[in-house]
């Protein structure tokens, strides 16, 4: 199984509103990432959690925090965002972030925010 | 810091031409990974390179890393309409740095 599970596949929300994005995965994997991908952009890395805890923030705002209850999932909490936050946020796994030939990332299916 | 470039950003190929996406990165890179992303879908994992002057073939794909190892290209022999996509190189240092990513439409 390599597949990296995120919910929900769609969100509106408002800029006063408080909502989570979750995503899963079952292979094992140590490090587990947040990006975000805008319209013709690739995707921006965000956080990586590595072994449960936070191991880069690559300085994102505090209207997103990123929590990781165990090795298997990954939310990102979101709270007064703007509208130029809407946009494809993506999860992703791998297997170990510290050995070279592993870190080929595994993408789940994204996302997509819109914040009215 | 590290940067990867990639061109051409865009490329409308007739189908059963060839394709060539090109990545250069200002650093030399530990490894680079290849991901293509469908319309309205998420990157999904091609291939990686990690020696200097690999080659590495899969179908109608080609994946090549430079002697200095930093720089990569995709080519795409004969292309179809199921190639289409935005293809993103990714260098690494550790985490993944994105290229801008080439976006292929083929016309049928």
């Amino acid at each position: 199984d390599t597949e990296v599970t995120q919910t929900p596949k769609h969100l509106v929300m408002g800029m006063t509103n408080k909502k989570s994005l979750k995503c899963e995965q079952h292979m094992g994997h140590r490090a587990m990432y947040w990006y975000k991908q805008k319209a013709k952009k690739p995707p921006e890395l965000m956080f990586v959690y590595s072994y449960e805890k936070l191991s880069i923030n690559e300085s994102v705002p505090s209207r997103f925090s990123p929590e990781c209850p165990n090795s298997s999932l990954l939310n990102l909490h979101l709270h007064a965002l703007q509208p130029e936050d809407s946009a494809l946020y993506l999860c992703a796994s791998s297997q170990d972030p510290g050995r070279l030939a592993k870190n080929i990332q595994y993408f789940g299916a994204g996302t997509r925010l819109s914040v009215l | 810091g590290q940067q990867v470039m990639q061109i051409p950003q865009y490329q409308h190929v007739q189908e059963g031409e060839d394709f060539t996406t090109y990545c250069n990165s200002s650093t030399t890179l530990s490894n680079i990974q290849w991901y293509k992303q469908r319309p309205g879908g998420h990157p999904v994992f091609l291939i990686q390179l990690v020696k200097s002057g690999e080659v590495k073939k899969q179908k109608r794909l080609t994946f090549q890393f430079g002697e200095a190892k930093k720089n990569s290209s995709l080519h795409i022999t004969a292309t179809q309409t199921t190639d289409v996509g935005t293809y993103f190189c990714s260098g690494s240092q550790g985490n993944l740095i994105f290229g801008k990513g080439t976006k292929l439409s083929v016309k049928p």
